[in-house]
């Protein structure tokens, strides 16, 4: 079955400064890759998804950026944090052994921003 | 857009009792899932039910789906403290995406 992990777990950083968060996949092949973030009390919003390395497709135009350099990572960036880029991000795959849209979590990572 | 939207938004049971949460949607649909999500934590995987399925049961879980009304419902039946989290509703609509919506958040009290 897949493990998805992801680090760091929290994370403080102060506006204008850069940010990094990886993600990776262990126990499937070749899945499709997302990055979600969830601000407190709310639903998911999708940020990014791949569907193979280098395959990047964004969701909502912001200042962050993601990256597949790998079949099973995946990383989300951003040059210049602001304050609303403050939230808990997930980062979810789909395994192409099980035939649905079923999505694997990992444990997030929550960002705060000041 | 968020077209999965839950209600009630939040929904407070003694232990023991059943807990209904139900989801309403407004595209078609391939299939519903349902997730549950522990304070702080990621998002796990309870079901999916296919849009020609009508009902479907893990354990304790129920599902309904009724695409004429575009909406679904997930009963837990005899509730456990352990049940309180929240849960969302994501709709699969190919292209290999899900759509959640906004979470209903249920406790149990003992």
């Amino acid at each position: 079955s897949q493990t998805i992990h992801q680090w760091p777990a929290t994370l403080v950083q102060p506006v204008g400064s850069p940010l990094s968060l990886e993600c990776t996949v262990e126990g499937t092949s070749n899945p499709n890759l997302y990055w979600y973030r969830q601000a407190a009390g709310r639903g998911l919003q999708l940020l990014f998804y791949s569907v193979g390395i280098g395959q990047i497709s964004s969701e909502v135009p912001q200042n962050l950026s993601a990256s597949r350099p790998q079949d099973r990572q995946f990383i989300l960036s951003s040059k210049k944090l602001l304050l609303s880029d403050s939230g808990f991000y997930l980062c979810a795959c789909t395994d192409r052994t099980v035939p649905s849209d079923t999505q694997y979590f990992g444990p997030g990572t929550r960002l705060t921003v000041l | 857009s968020q077209q999965g939207e839950e209600d009630p938004q939040a929904l407070s049971i003694q232990e023991g009792e059943n807990a209904t949460m139900n989801c309403s949607y407004k595209t078609s649909i391939n299939n519903l899932q349902w997730y549950r999500q522990n304070s702080g934590r990621g998002l796990v995987h309870l079901i999916l039910i296919r849009s020609n399925e009508r009902e479907k049961h893990s354990g304790r879980l129920r599902v309904t789906l009724d695409t004429s009304k575009k909406s679904s419902s997930l009963l837990i039946t005899a509730s456990r403290a352990a049940d309180t989290a929240s849960y969302f509703c994501a709709t699969g609509q190919g292209a290999q995406k899900l759509v959640f919506g906004q979470g209903t958040r249920l406790t149990i009290n003992p």
